[in-house]
């Protein structure tokens, strides 16, 4: 089986820019997890979504925003970037109660 | 609040020398408590599922214990390749996971 896919790997933007970012989850698997990861905060949980409903949020503003398709493919969009939103994300999959993590997309804000 | 820490911050060892990572927690209902393996520039890689006092996994060199407060990794006779950053989490509710900070193995050869 194929594993989480997250694209695209590396994007460098500039303030006040917008970013989509794009996750395929393992086949099979309804809920996808946004987290945020970086060297002072480490690993923040942003989203959830099942069935195309977000069920859970963390605490981020409004800026961060997300989105399940019917294939339960999931995007996550930021908007007017600033430089602390430089960071890892990553993207999880799950069936049941273990999430599977893909390989992340590096955010740069310049 | 859910609260997950980890201890120590970083830790080196030398092959073939065991040792133990801690992983406390607070929260207010533990849907199961998670380790994870991370190498740099990567993504975290699921190790264990954890989910009552007293359950025990095994994987290779590693070993992961619960208890109601905390849980350990116990890594047996590590190699190199053990070297890594080690994640524990806890699920506190539709797939929201809290994570640790994360404890820094280095094994030399």
């Amino acid at each position: 089986k194929a594993g989480v896919t997250q694209t695209p790997r590396y994007l460098i933007k500039t303030r006040g820019q917008q970013v989509t970012l794009s996750c395929s989850p393992i086949s099979g698997h309804r809920s996808v997890s946004w987290y945020q990861q970086t060297p002072g905060q480490g690993l923040q949980f942003l989203f959830e979504y099942f069935s195309e409903t977000q069920r859970n949020k963390g605490n981020f503003p409004g800026r961060f925003s997300g989105r399940q398709f019917s294939n339960s493919r999931s995007e996550m969009n930021v908007s007017t970037l600033e430089l602390g939103d430089s960071a890892l994300y990553l993207c999880a999959s799950s069936q049941q109660n273990e999430q599977f993590f893909g390989p992340g997309t590096r955010l740069t804000v310049l | 609040e859910d609260q997950v820490t980890q201890s120590p911050e970083a830790l080196r060892l030398q092959e073939g020398e065991s040792s133990s990572l801690n992983c406390s927690y607070t929260v207010s209902g533990l849907r199961g408590l998670f380790w994870y393996r991370q190498d740099p520039g990567k993504g975290p890689e699921f190790l264990f599922t954890l989910y009552s006092a007293g359950e025990e996994k095994e994987k290779e060199r590693l070993k992961a214990t619960l208890t109601k407060k905390e849980s350990f990794l116990h890594i047996t006779a590590p190699k190199p390749e053990d070297s890594a950053t080690y994640l524990c989490a806890v699920n506190t509710g539709f797939q929201k996971l809290v994570f640790g900070t994360g404890t820094r193995l280095l094994v030399s050869p």
